[in-house]
């Protein structure tokens, strides 16, 4: 069974322009959670959404935001990059029922 | 608030036993997750405790006091590989299937040989 995937893993982008990530679950997972990682701050849970609604929300501004489509696929936005924005940004998806998640390979972003 | 305390570093040598402690003070409480991070990687999962008492699984085990607060992760017979990052992380989150996962900073293990 493939694993969670995320695209694209490497980007650079500028303060002031958005970005969108996308992650696909692993087959039959529904939970779709999504992770900030950076050396200061260590891991932090930005949101989490199940069945295409956002079930839970971590403490980030509204600059942070996603979706869920009806195939469990998941896209993140962050609008006006700002520089402490570069981080590596996580997907995890579970079933949903049981605690598990699994994480995908995570985006790396970098503000200039 | 939340909070997840674990050591920041700890060194050990190839073929040795190490324990990773891990308190936490979390509102809410569905489990606990210890995941495995390489440098550059993503975060692999370890194990999983919801009831109290021990979980073994190969070379690592993982213990948990509901009561106290308190959490370890065993790992034996030490290899070269094990040399990463170890995480450990309570589920809270709304409803008996939240998943919001809250990680402790990490503890980094180095193993010598």
């Amino acid at each position: 069974k493939a694993g969670v995937t995320q695209t694209p893993r490497y980007l650079i982008k500028t303060r002031g322009q958005q970005v969108t990530l996308s992650c696909s679950p692993i087959s039959g997972h529904r939970s779709v959670s999504w992770y900030q990682q950076t050396p200061g701050q260590g891991l932090q849970f930005l949101f989490e959404y199940f069945s295409e609604t956002q079930r839970n929300k971590g403490n980030f501004p509204g600059r942070f935001s996603g979706r869920q489509f009806s195939n469990s696929r998941s896209e993140m936005n962050v609008s006006t990059l700002e520089l402490g924005d570069s981080a590596l940004y996580l997907c995890a998806s579970g079933r949903g029922i049981e605690g598990t998640q699994y994480f995908g390979p995570g985006t790396r972003l970098l503000v200039l | 608030g939340q909070n997840i305390d674990q050591p920041t570093e700890m060194t050990a040598t190839e073929g040795a036993i190490v324990q990773i402690n891990c308190t936490y003070q979390t509102s809410g409480f569905n489990g606990l997750f210890w995941y495995q991070q390489h440098a550059g990687e993503a975060p692999t999962f370890l194990s999983y405790n919801v009831l109290d008492g021990l979980e073994e699984k190969g070379r690592f085990s993982s213990f948990l006091s509901r009561s106290k607060g308190y959490s370890y992760l065993l790992l034996k017979e030490l290899q070269m590989k094990d040399s990463a990052s170890y995480l450990c992380a309570v589920r809270t989150g709304t409803g008996a299937a939240g998943n919001k996962l809250t990680f402790g900073g990490g503890t980094r293990v180095l193993v010598k040989p």
